[in-house]
């Protein structure tokens, strides 16, 4: 089966420039997650869906992060306007059911660069 | 709250030796545990996880953890290190109500 799919793999922009990211999950995972991860530390989680409806966005900087998952299926996260501390690599994972031990498949991640 | 703290954030061992990461979280219920494995530009892989059933869980490559109450732990082994077992290895924690937390991730490097 292919596995979660993530865009673009790499993207450089200036501070105060917005930018996108783009998860496709594995068919049939009803559960879709992004996680932020700064170099040298462990994935933190940002938002959690289930379907379409928002979980979990407790560590989501709501001022410049939003995230979406119109149709319950592929999500997109943005950040606008960017600042030098949201480089990290930006994980996106998706799970079958919102089990807390149901396992998380993840993508390969955008790498982000702010300058 | 929940946290997980992994001991060593390097880790070297010799091809053929005994691989131990240590990882020890802190909950006040019982919580779910898991060894997640990292390879370069590559995502997360799920190595193994406990889910409050046997204490001794054994995953995918040869490598096993031990749910230890006793000593808030949940170390990961492996009798004997190949050279593709380098990696980043992250442990995580979750428990009921409450997200999912990583620790800080340790990089095995394999000597041959």
């Amino acid at each position: 089966e292919a596995g979660v799919a993530q865009s673009p793999r790499y993207k450089i922009i200036e501070k105060r420039q917005s930018v996108a990211f783009w998860c496709n999950p594995i068919s049939g995972h009803a559960t879709l997650y992004w996680y932020q991860q700064i170099l040298g530390q462990g994935p933190k989680l940002l938002i959690q869906f289930q379907n379409n409806g928002v979980v979990d966005d407790s560590q989501l900087p709501k001022d410049r992060f939003s995230a979406e998952r119109l149709k319950g299926v592929d999500s997109t996260l943005k950040i606008q306007p960017a600042k030098l501390e949201d480089s990290a690599v930006y994980l996106c994972a998706s799970s079958l059911a919102q089990g807390l031990t149901d396992t998380q498949y993840f993508g390969p991640g955008t790498r982000l660069t702010v300058l | 709250a929940q946290s997980v703290t992994q001991l060593g954030s390097h880790v070297s061992v010799s091809e053929g030796a005994l691989v131990l990461l240590r990882c020890n979280y802190s909950s006040s219920v019982p919580p779910y545990l898991f060894w997640y494995v990292q390879y370069p530009n590559q995502g997360l892989q799920l190595l193994l996880k406990y889910t409050s059933a046997a204490t001794l869980v054994k995953g995918i490559n040869g490598f096993e953890a031990e749910f230890k109450k006793s000593e808030t732990s949940f170390h990961l082994t492996k009798p004997s290190a190949h050279m593709s077992d380098a990696a980043e290895y992250f442990c995580a924690v979750s428990v009921p109500g409450n997200q999912f937390y990583f620790g800080t991730g340790t990089s095995l490097t394999v000597i041959p």
